[in-house]
């Protein structure tokens, strides 16, 4: 079964810190998503990625990076965190012929003090 | 921009009772599809259901089914004889054409399933 792993469960970090959220599929799938969860917000679409090296904006990029340096990783970079992103993140994978569903990640629920 | 709306943030019912969650979306577009995904206290979403536009048959997943009425934009989730493992989030999600798309999620119902 494909396995989507995010590096961590929970995160506290400082203002202003550099923070880096990872996360790696197993199923040589091309599409990644980074989504963000919000009580009463759902899931938020940050970035994408079709394939290695490309990305696209989502709805909500603002505050936020990515890498996809290899197809299996797909960061997400917060340059200078900020208390309002605090929330939980997803990561997805999809394998791109496909519709049938994406493949997500346990989140790590990021706490910016 | 196509949007998602799940109008039920919370709902409960009984142990073996069936339940409806509601779901209505807005798209001009004319090929697309649709999904439900539960996510449990582990936080793993789980593709609980897809349905084709252009298919009129509504999608069946043994006690889950979906009533997907295409004029009205509505697209909800039929949960029959509940269980406890039935207590999740469940999310309603856009996603139109084929291939690399991205998926539009609702603002989710938190359903309790009471023993």
């Amino acid at each position: 079964d494909v396995k989507v792993t995010q590096s961590s469960r929970y995160l506290v970090k400082r203002t202003g810190e550099k923070v880096f959220l990872e996360c790696v599929q197993d199923m040589d799938h091309e599409n990644m998503f980074w989504y963000r969860q919000d009580p009463g917000l759902g899931l938020r679409l940050i970035y994408f990625s079709y394939d290695v090296k490309m990305k696209e904006k989502g709805d909500i990029p603002e505050g936020y990076s990515v890498s996809r340096e290899k197809k299996e990783r797909f960061s997400l970079i917060l340059e200078s965190a900020s208390t309002n992103q605090t929330s939980m993140y997803l990561c997805a994978s999809r394998d791109s012929p496909s519709v049938e569903k994406l493949f997500f990640g346990s989140g790590t629920q990021l706490s910016v003090l | 921009a196509q949007t998602v709306t799940q109008s039920q943030p919370e709902m409960s019912v009984q142990e073996a009772e069936t339940v409806t969650l509601s779901c209505t979306y807005d798209t001009s577009e004319s090929n697309y599809y649709l999904f439900w995904y539960k996510q449990p206290p582990s936080r793993q979403m789980i593709l609980v259901i897809r349905q084709e536009a252009y298919k009129q048959q509504n999608a069946t997943e043994n006690r889950f089914s979906v009533n997907f009425q295409k004029a009205a934009k509505s697209f909800s989730l039929k949960i029959s004889d509940s269980q406890l493992g039935d207590t999740a989030m469940y999310f309603c999600a856009f996603m139109k054409g084929f291939g690399n798309e991205k998926l539009t999620f609702g603002t989710g119902t938190r359903l309790t399933i009471i023993p």
